[in-house]
């Protein structure tokens, strides 16, 4: 069964940082892009960031600079740095699969971590 | 930046019934298109990719339709557990975006 499971969210002061992990099973995991989506609270969808299984990486205007994504083809790990943590970047973070090598969507969503930026 | 505009914000509707849920894109897509289900309390689900094709497991009561900039999601006949709110997200361009969300509710 593939699954995804999300780790390191937390509480976190305006300015902080944070590791976010997902550790993927069930799937090879080297041969699929992944992505990061967040949702705020009581909000929509907001797509982060993506890495292709070779390591390109892509992200949203307003984390740009600010969060980088990762991957360790070896441990079927997924990473989300996030520095300079702000108040707006408060919400479930999912990671999720890409149904093929590269398209850019997303088959298998892991159940989420939260993050929560305040003083 | 792509930006997708869903519509209605909230659809009412009757099991039974047919629901059809708009997605218009601020530029062409083409058919690089997805919808997605979401329940309250669970992580979104793929319903439809590349504009008409259904995911893995997905009911045929669920349709998908459009290109270019004007897409049309389709739930023949709603079944209790179709209630939920519904996404579009396109792959055409860098960033990825998603549309805002239609509720579908009794």
């Amino acid at each position: 069964e593939v699954q995804l499971l999300e780790s390191g969210g937390g509480l976190v002061q305006p300015g902080g940082s944070l590791r976010l992990s997902c550790a993927a099973s069930g799937f090879t995991f080297s041969n699929y892009a992944m992505s990061w989506v967040r949702q705020a609270p009581g909000k929509g969808l907001e797509w982060v960031s993506a890495i292709s299984g070779s390591g390109g990486t892509y992200y949203a205007d307003s984390v740009k600079g600010r969060f980088t994504i990762s991957r360790d083809n070896s441990k079927n790990t997924l990473y989300l740095q996030m520095n300079s943590l702000r108040a707006e970047d408060t919400a479930l973070y999912y990671c999720a699969k890409d149904p093929t090598k590269s398209d850019y969507y997303m088959d298998v969503w892991g159940k989420g971590t939260t993050v929560t930026v305040s003083s | 930046e792509i930006v997708l505009t869903q519509s209605p914000a909230t659809l009412s509707v009757s099991p039974g019934e047919r629901a059809t849920l708009s997605c218009r894109a601020s530029q062409s897509v083409k058919n690089y298109l997805a919808w997605y289900q979401q329940k309250p309390g669970q992580a979104p689900r793929l319903l439809i990719y590349d504009a008409s094709n259904r995911a893995t497991g997905i009911p045929a009561r669920f349709s998908g339709s459009g290109s270019g900039t004007d897409f049309t999601l389709t739930i023949s006949s709603l079944e209790p557990e179709d209630f939920a709110v519904y996404y579009c997200q396109q792959r055409y361009s860098w960033p990825l975006t998603f549309g805002g969300g239609t509720k579908v509710e009794i």
